[in-house]
């Protein structure tokens, strides 16, 4: 079946340090994909987004590029501030399904 | 983005009894979805409420279990009944966003999330 794989947290970082949150998956076809973000206390936001081989998607200085070959949309930060310690899930929907697949999250902690 | 309020935000409630949960969007929607974040896991899909039809479940999600209304396109609730220590979990409601086109790459607003204890 459908799966996405995460790497396991948590991540432990120094302010302006680089970020890369590593994130597979597995699909019988060819899905979007998204990182959602979410920060203590609160729900989940949208981080960004991919619905196609080489798409890259980007917001708030972090981006993840689209890879079929690999089966792989990582997420990546030049440099990381303390604000963007939270829990990051990459997530799979397969095409007009309506339903997310979620990794099992990776928590971020950026130390000043 | 739609915004969404969900509540209550955390709740302790006796085992055997039932909790019904909120979600209200500041927009019409057409679909709504309930998932469960257990300790320490990720996201599943509760089931999808369609205004003026029965909800859709997924598997290892019945209806006896999971009642769910949807009296309106901005509204829905989902109770969990007879509640055990194992239904201890965060009960989050989202619902998609419709900017631009299905090719596009439709993403999903979440609400803040239900944190509930079973004791």
């Amino acid at each position: 079946g459908n799966s996405v794989t995460q790497m396991e947290g948590p991540v432990t970082l120094s302010e302006e340090a680089f970020l890369t949150i590593n994130c597979t998956y597995t699909a019988t076809g060819y899905p979007s994909l998204f990182w959602y973000v979410q920060y203590p206390g609160e729900g989940l936001q949208l981080l960004l987004k991919a619905t196609k081989a080489d798409d890259k998607g980007s917001n708030k200085g972090f981006e993840a590029t689209y890879r079929k070959e690999t089966t792989s949309f990582h997420l990546e930060k030049g440099s990381v501030q303390v604000s963007d310690s939270a829990v990051y899930f990459c997530a799979l929907e397969m095409d007009s399904s309506y339903k997310l697949i979620f990794g099992s999250g990776t928590r971020l902690l950026v130390r000043p | 983005s739609a915004v969404i309020s969900q509540k209550p935000s955390r709740d302790i409630c006796q085992r055997g009894t039932s909790l019904t949960i909120q979600c209200q969007v500041d927009s019409q929607v057409t679909m709504m979805f309930w998932y469960r974040q257990q300790p320490g896991q990720s996201l599943t899909l509760i089931a999808t409420a369609n205004q003026g039809s029965e909800a859709t479940y997924e598997s290892g999600f019945v209806i006896d279990k999971f009642p769910i209304s949807r009296p309106n396109l901005t509204f829905s609730t989902l109770t969990v009944s007879n509640m055990s220590p194992e239904d201890s979990s965060i009960y989050l409601c989202s619902v998609e966003d419709r900017k631009g086109s299905r090719a596009d790459g439709y993403g999903y607003t979440f609400g803040s999330g239900t944190r509930l204890t079973v004791v």
